[in-house]
């Protein structure tokens, strides 16, 4: 089992819809997480961190994270064609920073 | 301008070649750490540090070598055991639990 799985997408969405993405985490003791944006051959760029249950909004991205449910998502609000990207979910786990395969977000116009 | 750098950009191997990825921060953080990404694929923890002369193998450890002799750097040497080195390569680091920065990443390929 991958610590921190994502599906790979890709996840199509038209302009101004919701984007939703899912993560989930497998070792319980993680404590914080973090939502990334890369493009393609750039470095990943943070959007989002959470570190205890419920929502958190900034801007167009809300992160949501439920320990119970060991999950973690993302919501996008009034999707641009600029947020067309991989997005990376990632866990801080003890004492290392675990990343989950990322899903590819395409918002078409 | 407080970052995170990584140097070079881009690097050529040869076969049977040891080569030194360079990776200095400014941000004053405890933790540093290396990834690989391959095409399409996530990132993949090579080796992390989270003191000075402290560091940890990764999930991809293996082929690969690190050193943490100050708090601003952490060289990562890909050695000729690593048989299938080429990728993108990402330093990042953080304070304890917090987000991590990244650098502009080093793009390593075999010739």
């Amino acid at each position: 089992q991958k610590e921190v799985e994502q599906n790979s997408g890709p996840l199509s969405v038209p302009e101004g819809a919701i984007a939703s993405l899912n993560c989930t985490y497998s070792d319980r003791g993680s404590q914080s997480f973090f939502w990334y944006r890369q493009y393609s051959g750039k470095s990943p760029e943070l959007i989002m961190s959470i570190y205890s249950n419920g929502d958190k909004e900034d801007g167009r991205f809300t992160a949501q994270l439920n320990k119970a449910s060991q999950y973690v998502s993302l919501l996008i609000r009034d999707s641009q064609p600029s947020d067309s990207a991989t997005y990376l979910c990632a866990a801080y786990n003890t004492d290392k920073l675990i990343f989950g395969t990322g899903t590819r977000l395409q918002v078409f116009p | 301008d407080g970052g995170i750098t990584q140097s070079p950009k881009y690097l050529f191997r040869k076969e049977g070649q040891n080569v030194t990825l360079s990776c200095e921060q400014n941000l004053n953080h405890d933790a540093m750490y290396w990834y690989r990404q391959d095409p399409g694929q996530g990132l993949r923890l090579i080796y992390y540090s989270q003191i000075v002369n402290d560091f940890q193998k990764g999930d991809i450890a293996e082929g690969y070598s690190v050193s943490r002799e100050k708090k601003e750097s952490f060289p990562l040497t890909v050695t000729s055991a690593q048989k299938n080195p080429t990728a993108f390569y990402l330093c990042a680091s953080s304070t304890r639990l917090t987000e991590a920065f990244f650098g502009q990443g080093t793009r390593l390929t075999v010739v």
